[in-house]
Protein backbone atom coordinates (compact mmCIF):
# COMPACT_ATOMS: atom_id res chain seq x y z
CA UNK A 1 0.00 0.00 0.00
CA UNK A 2 0.90 3.57 -0.81
CA UNK A 3 0.15 6.98 -0.17
CA UNK A 4 -3.07 7.64 1.89
CA UNK A 5 -5.88 5.16 2.04
CA UNK A 6 -9.85 5.16 2.99
CA UNK A 7 -12.28 2.60 3.89
CA UNK A 8 -14.77 1.62 2.93
CA UNK A 9 -14.75 3.78 -0.51
CA UNK A 10 -18.84 3.68 -0.51
CA UNK A 11 -21.15 4.04 2.36
CA UNK A 12 -24.97 4.26 3.19
CA UNK A 13 -26.69 4.80 6.67
CA UNK A 14 -29.78 5.46 8.66
CA UNK A 15 -29.25 8.20 10.55
CA UNK A 16 -29.70 6.13 13.76
CA UNK A 17 -26.64 4.03 12.59
CA UNK A 18 -23.43 4.25 13.96
CA UNK A 19 -20.38 3.83 11.66
CA UNK A 20 -16.66 4.75 11.22
CA UNK A 21 -14.66 5.98 8.48
CA UNK A 22 -11.07 4.40 8.36
CA UNK A 23 -7.43 6.16 6.82
CA UNK A 24 -4.34 5.18 7.09
CA UNK A 25 -1.33 6.94 5.71
CA UNK A 26 1.89 5.27 4.44
CA UNK A 27 4.09 8.46 3.91
CA UNK A 28 5.48 9.05 7.12
CA UNK A 29 3.91 12.22 7.78
CA UNK A 30 3.36 13.79 11.23
CA UNK A 31 -0.12 15.30 10.36
CA UNK A 32 -3.50 14.38 9.63
CA UNK A 33 -6.61 16.29 8.55
CA UNK A 34 -10.22 15.57 7.71
CA UNK A 35 -11.96 17.37 5.09
CA UNK A 36 -15.73 17.30 3.90
CA UNK A 37 -16.33 17.78 0.15
CA UNK A 38 -20.38 18.64 -0.39
CA UNK A 39 -21.81 19.56 -4.18
CA UNK A 40 -21.21 23.02 -5.18
CA UNK A 41 -18.73 23.89 -2.17
CA UNK A 42 -15.32 24.15 -1.28
CA UNK A 43 -13.75 21.53 0.58
CA UNK A 44 -14.18 22.53 4.06
CA UNK A 45 -11.78 21.33 7.07
CA UNK A 46 -13.25 19.82 9.59
CA UNK A 47 -10.29 18.25 12.20
CA UNK A 48 -6.63 18.59 12.28
CA UNK A 49 -3.91 16.48 14.02
CA UNK A 50 -0.09 16.89 14.41
CA UNK A 51 1.91 14.55 15.88
CA UNK A 52 -1.60 12.50 17.27
CA UNK A 53 -2.60 15.80 18.92
CA UNK A 54 -5.88 17.48 17.77
CA UNK A 55 -5.22 21.23 16.83
CA UNK A 56 -8.29 22.25 14.76
CA UNK A 57 -11.85 21.63 14.87
CA UNK A 58 -13.20 23.74 12.54
CA UNK A 59 -17.04 23.74 14.51
CA UNK A 60 -17.53 20.56 13.66
CA UNK A 61 -21.07 19.22 15.22
CA UNK A 62 -20.47 16.74 18.37
CA UNK A 63 -21.92 13.70 15.69
CA UNK A 64 -18.75 13.61 13.92
CA UNK A 65 -15.74 12.33 16.37
CA UNK A 66 -12.17 11.66 15.22
CA UNK A 67 -9.52 9.82 16.66
CA UNK A 68 -6.26 9.74 15.81
CA UNK A 69 -4.67 6.56 17.72
CA UNK A 70 -1.40 6.69 16.28
CA UNK A 71 0.62 9.34 13.11
CA UNK A 72 -0.43 6.73 10.47
CA UNK A 73 -4.19 6.11 11.71
CA UNK A 74 -7.33 8.68 11.45
CA UNK A 75 -10.70 7.52 12.55
CA UNK A 76 -13.78 9.21 11.69
CA UNK A 77 -16.66 8.36 13.70
CA UNK A 78 -20.29 9.09 12.58
CA UNK A 79 -23.60 8.78 14.73
CA UNK A 80 -27.26 10.56 14.53
CA UNK A 81 -26.13 11.67 11.16
CA UNK A 82 -28.42 14.08 9.19
CA UNK A 83 -29.47 13.84 5.50
CA UNK A 84 -27.40 16.78 4.82
CA UNK A 85 -24.29 15.12 6.46
CA UNK A 86 -24.42 13.24 2.97
CA UNK A 87 -20.58 14.24 1.03
CA UNK A 88 -17.47 12.90 0.06
CA UNK A 89 -14.77 12.91 3.28
CA UNK A 90 -11.39 13.49 2.50
CA UNK A 91 -8.35 12.56 4.58
CA UNK A 92 -4.81 13.76 3.92
CA UNK A 93 -1.80 13.95 5.30
CA UNK A 94 0.88 16.09 5.10
CA UNK A 95 4.88 16.52 7.00
CA UNK A 96 4.77 19.65 9.39
CA UNK A 97 8.22 20.77 9.94
CA UNK A 98 7.27 23.35 12.27
CA UNK A 99 5.10 26.71 12.50
CA UNK A 100 2.00 27.42 10.79
CA UNK A 101 3.38 25.79 7.74
CA UNK A 102 1.10 22.11 6.80
CA UNK A 103 3.49 21.63 4.15
CA UNK A 104 2.42 19.25 1.15
CA UNK A 105 -1.38 17.72 1.17
CA UNK A 106 -1.09 14.37 0.34
CA UNK A 107 -5.47 13.14 -0.22
CA UNK A 108 -6.78 9.89 -0.31
CA UNK A 109 -9.53 8.39 -2.75
CA UNK A 110 -12.12 9.55 -0.24
CA UNK A 111 -15.43 8.00 1.49
CA UNK A 112 -18.38 9.35 -0.83
CA UNK A 113 -21.37 8.89 3.15
CA UNK A 114 -25.09 8.92 2.33
CA UNK A 115 -27.13 9.62 4.78
CA UNK A 116 -30.89 8.06 4.71
CA UNK B 1 -10.26 35.60 6.74
CA UNK B 2 -8.54 34.20 3.33
CA UNK B 3 -10.64 33.47 1.01
CA UNK B 4 -10.04 32.01 -2.41
CA UNK B 5 -11.53 32.69 -5.71
CA UNK B 6 -11.25 30.33 -8.93
CA UNK B 7 -12.14 32.01 -12.22
CA UNK B 8 -13.81 30.80 -14.50
CA UNK B 9 -15.75 27.99 -12.78
CA UNK B 10 -16.00 25.85 -15.91
CA UNK B 11 -14.26 25.94 -19.38
CA UNK B 12 -14.18 23.97 -22.63
CA UNK B 13 -11.75 23.74 -25.15
CA UNK B 14 -10.72 22.12 -27.68
CA UNK B 15 -7.90 19.73 -27.78
CA UNK B 16 -4.46 21.01 -28.43
CA UNK B 17 -4.90 24.33 -26.81
CA UNK B 18 -2.79 26.13 -24.11
CA UNK B 19 -5.17 27.38 -21.02
CA UNK B 20 -4.90 29.10 -18.23
CA UNK B 21 -6.52 28.86 -14.96
CA UNK B 22 -6.86 31.78 -12.33
CA UNK B 23 -6.82 31.47 -8.61
CA UNK B 24 -6.91 34.69 -6.51
CA UNK B 25 -6.90 34.94 -3.01
CA UNK B 26 -7.31 37.85 -0.46
CA UNK B 27 -4.62 37.19 2.67
CA UNK B 28 -1.26 37.63 0.96
CA UNK B 29 0.41 36.03 4.25
CA UNK B 30 0.73 32.45 2.72
CA UNK B 31 3.17 29.96 3.28
CA UNK B 32 2.48 27.97 -0.04
CA UNK B 33 -0.26 27.63 -2.74
CA UNK B 34 -1.09 24.21 -4.23
CA UNK B 35 -2.96 23.45 -7.23
CA UNK B 36 -4.65 19.78 -7.15
CA UNK B 37 -6.70 17.75 -9.84
CA UNK B 38 -9.53 16.23 -8.97
CA UNK B 39 -11.50 13.61 -11.43
CA UNK B 40 -15.42 12.56 -10.78
CA UNK B 41 -15.84 10.91 -7.52
CA UNK B 42 -12.36 10.50 -6.52
CA UNK B 43 -9.92 11.53 -4.07
CA UNK B 44 -7.34 14.82 -5.06
CA UNK B 45 -4.14 14.65 -6.83
CA UNK B 46 -1.14 17.38 -6.32
CA UNK B 47 0.07 18.85 -8.97
CA UNK B 48 2.35 21.51 -8.10
CA UNK B 49 2.82 23.24 -4.64
CA UNK B 50 4.96 26.69 -4.49
CA UNK B 51 6.33 28.16 -1.79
CA UNK B 52 5.76 32.00 -1.15
CA UNK B 53 9.32 32.67 -1.70
CA UNK B 54 8.98 30.86 -4.91
CA UNK B 55 7.79 32.94 -8.65
CA UNK B 56 6.69 29.79 -10.11
CA UNK B 57 6.57 25.70 -10.43
CA UNK B 58 6.80 23.46 -13.52
CA UNK B 59 5.67 19.88 -14.26
CA UNK B 60 5.57 18.85 -16.98
CA UNK B 61 2.29 20.85 -19.59
CA UNK B 62 2.08 22.29 -16.60
CA UNK B 63 3.31 25.65 -15.15
CA UNK B 64 2.30 27.63 -12.09
CA UNK B 65 3.19 30.78 -10.99
CA UNK B 66 2.03 32.96 -7.41
CA UNK B 67 2.45 37.11 -7.11
CA UNK B 68 1.49 36.84 -3.37
CA UNK B 69 1.57 40.63 -3.32
CA UNK B 70 -1.42 40.70 -5.70
CA UNK B 71 -2.88 37.61 -4.34
CA UNK B 72 -3.03 35.70 -7.48
CA UNK B 73 -1.80 32.21 -9.12
CA UNK B 74 -1.87 30.68 -12.11
CA UNK B 75 -2.37 27.20 -13.55
CA UNK B 76 -0.82 27.35 -17.41
CA UNK B 77 -1.88 24.13 -19.42
CA UNK B 78 0.29 23.38 -22.47
CA UNK B 79 -1.46 21.42 -25.44
CA UNK B 80 -3.94 20.45 -23.42
CA UNK B 81 -5.53 16.68 -23.97
CA UNK B 82 -8.91 15.00 -23.18
CA UNK B 83 -6.85 13.37 -19.92
CA UNK B 84 -6.81 16.68 -18.35
CA UNK B 85 -10.30 17.08 -18.32
CA UNK B 86 -11.05 17.03 -14.66
CA UNK B 87 -11.61 19.72 -11.72
CA UNK B 88 -8.87 21.78 -10.83
CA UNK B 89 -8.57 23.37 -7.69
CA UNK B 90 -6.21 25.66 -6.27
CA UNK B 91 -5.55 25.68 -2.33
CA UNK B 92 -3.26 28.30 -0.02
CA UNK B 93 -1.64 27.87 3.14
CA UNK B 94 -2.79 30.16 5.52
CA UNK B 95 -2.23 29.79 9.58
CA UNK B 96 -2.30 25.64 9.96
CA UNK B 97 -4.67 25.90 7.30
CA UNK B 98 -5.39 24.74 3.54
CA UNK B 99 -8.05 27.33 2.04
CA UNK B 100 -9.34 25.58 -1.22
CA UNK B 101 -11.23 27.34 -4.06
CA UNK B 102 -14.13 26.10 -5.71
CA UNK B 103 -12.10 25.00 -8.41
CA UNK B 104 -12.68 25.37 -12.15
CA UNK B 105 -13.89 22.34 -14.23
CA UNK B 106 -12.00 21.58 -17.42
CA UNK B 107 -13.11 19.92 -20.43
CA UNK B 108 -10.86 19.42 -23.37
CA UNK B 109 -12.73 17.93 -26.16
CA UNK B 110 -11.15 15.56 -28.72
Amino acid sequence: ETGVTQTPRHLVMGMTNKKSLKCEQHLGHNAMYWYKQSAKKPLELMFVYNFKEQTENNSVPSRFSPECPNSSHLFLHLHTLQPEDSALYLCASSQVSGGADTGELFFGEGSRLTVL
Amino acid sequence: KQEVTQIPAALSVPEGENLVLNCSFTDSAIYNLQWFRQDPGKGLTSLLLIQSSQREQTSGRLNASLDKSSGRSTLYIAASQPGDSATYLCAVNSSYKLIFGSGTRLLVRP
